[in-house]
């Protein structure tokens, strides 16, 4: 009963990869986020969703596309992966503006 | 657009004593929470602490408590009785209401020595 789950843990890929990352929460939130964690630990907001809308997109490059399908999943695709998108991604959910975040477990990808 | 500045990268206790974290913050508006995460070498980020900014009795969540100085904009995490179970890497941040987002500083990295 994970409240906010996030797939896979663990990416390894090559350069030039497409992949995906998926999440999803069972709290009921309407807002969903994704956060980048790189190897310095530095945590920011890439992505916030509320209702299957984007109201935050913090200067992304264009390969970054997330999706939402509903208001319970906010799915992270990203195309051409590079070598400087290895990092910890986060998936997190919210009631809108007034309480904390709740986060998945993170996703490790790293591009080889 | 508002910042968070934890300026401790690494802090180090002694079992059993107490720490605190510093963080302090800028933003033009009023309406925020504050908040500190722990995460601990398993990734996992978990709420420590909130702290509703138009209240201004400190917060406190059993061996864990806030200084929250609105005036001075400094939002400082309390540890009492560390346990070899709060090292971990902490995390300040401000959640503006109306943006709906958060900031968050860099981190700390707590080492408890036992």
């Amino acid at each position: 009963d994970t409240a906010v789950s996030q797939t896979p843990k663990y990416l390894v890929t090559q350069m030039g990869n497409d992949k995906s990352i998926k999440c999803e929460q069972n709290l009921g939130h309407d807002t969903m986020y994704w956060y980048k964690q790189d190897s310095k630990k530095f945590l920011k907001i890439m992505f916030s969703y509320n209702n299957k809308e984007l109201i935050i997109n913090e200067t992304v490059p264009n390969r970054f596309s997330p999706k939402s399908p509903d208001k319970a999943h906010l799915n992270l695709h990203i195309n051409s992966l590079e070598l400087g998108d290895s990092a910890v991604y986060f998936c997190a959910s919210s009631q809108p503006g007034n309480t904390e975040a709740f986060f998945g477990q993170g996703t490790r990808l790293t591009v080889v | 657009a508002q910042t968070v500045t934890q300026s401790q990268p690494e802090m180090s206790v002694q079992e059993a004593e107490t720490v605190t974290l510093s963080c302090t913050y800028d933003t033009s508006e009023s309406d925020y929470y504050l908040f500190w995460y722990k995460q601990p070498p398993s990734r996992q980020m978990i709420l420590v602490i909130r702290q509703e900014a138009y209240k201004q009795q400190n917060a406190t969540e059993n061996r864990f408590s806030v200084n929250f100085q609105k005036a001075a904009k400094s939002f400082s995490l309390k540890i009492s009785d560390s346990q070899l179970g709060d090292a971990a890497m902490y995390f300040c941040a401000l959640l503006l209401t109306n943006a709906g987002k958060s900031t968050f500083g860099d981190g700390t990295t707590l080492t408890v020595k036992p």
